[in-house]
């Protein structure tokens, strides 16, 4: 069965350094997101991103953070200095269309520790 | 007001016992509203969906929407231990899926 892979499992980081998050989405799939979850806290939304362009993006995602997908498979999320406040898991999901509902397949996600 | 609303728990039941999950929200143009089990720091996996009011069974578990009240529910019958996780209730238009805060629950033997 396809899935959304993420790698890495768990990055740690020192505050101030840039990290890079992966994800491949499921391979026919278009559209693509990325939430993060603060321990404890709730699934937020960060990010959609379709046709090589975000679509919409939370009042989270500012200039510090960028998406991109570089090749045919990976998408990314950039966070270019990360602050304490970034620790959190990461969880990329993809679905095939915009139209009605379609299940949006999530990630493991990637645990991000910054110190 | 939050968008969406969900008591956070812990909710322990013994094993067999009716499980009643419920959320509250707020916005009127939500039309898909899911139900998701999530594992420690694991990723959240959808369970059920259900589009606009009324009610969906699967097996065990039964989700109801009403947009009226803006109140979604999901009961878990014979619960299981296997069943004991956290359960997010979510919506969505189309396209970003919010999330409530997820509720624990604890099934005992």
């Amino acid at each position: 069965e396809p899935e959304v892979t993420q790698t890495p499992s768990h990055q740690v980081t020192q505050m101030g350094q840039e990290v890079i998050l992966r994800c491949v989405p499921i391979s026919n799939h278009l559209y693509f997101y990325w939430y993060r979850q603060i321990l404890g806290q709730k699934v937020e939304f960060l990010v959609s991103f379709y046709n090589n362009e975000i679509s919409e993006k939370s009042e989270i995602f500012d200039d510090q953070f960028s998406v991109e997908r570089p090749d045919g498979s990976n998408f990314t999320l950039k966070i270019r200095s990360t602050k304490l406040e970034d620790s959190a898991m990461y969880f990329c999901a993809s679905k095939d269309t915009e139209w009605g509902y379609n299940e949006q397949f999530f990630g493991p996600g990637t645990r991000l520790t910054v110190l | 007001q939050k968008e969406v609303e969900q008591d956070p728990g812990p909710l322990s039941v013994p094993e067999g016992a009716i499980v009643s999950l419920n959320c509250t929200y707020s916005n009127s143009a939500f039309q898909y509203f899911m139900w998701y089990r999530q594992y420690s720091r694991k990723g959240p996996e959808l369970l059920m969906y259900t589009y606009s009011s009324g009610n969906k069974e699967d097996g065990r578990f039964t989700a109801q929407v009403d947009k009226s009240s803006k109140y979604i529910s999901l009961f878990i019958r014979d619960s299981q231990p296997s069943d004991s996780a956290t359960y997010l209730c979510a919506m969505t238009g189309a396209s970003k899926i919010i999330f409530g805060s997820g509720t624990r629950l604890s099934i005992r033997p």
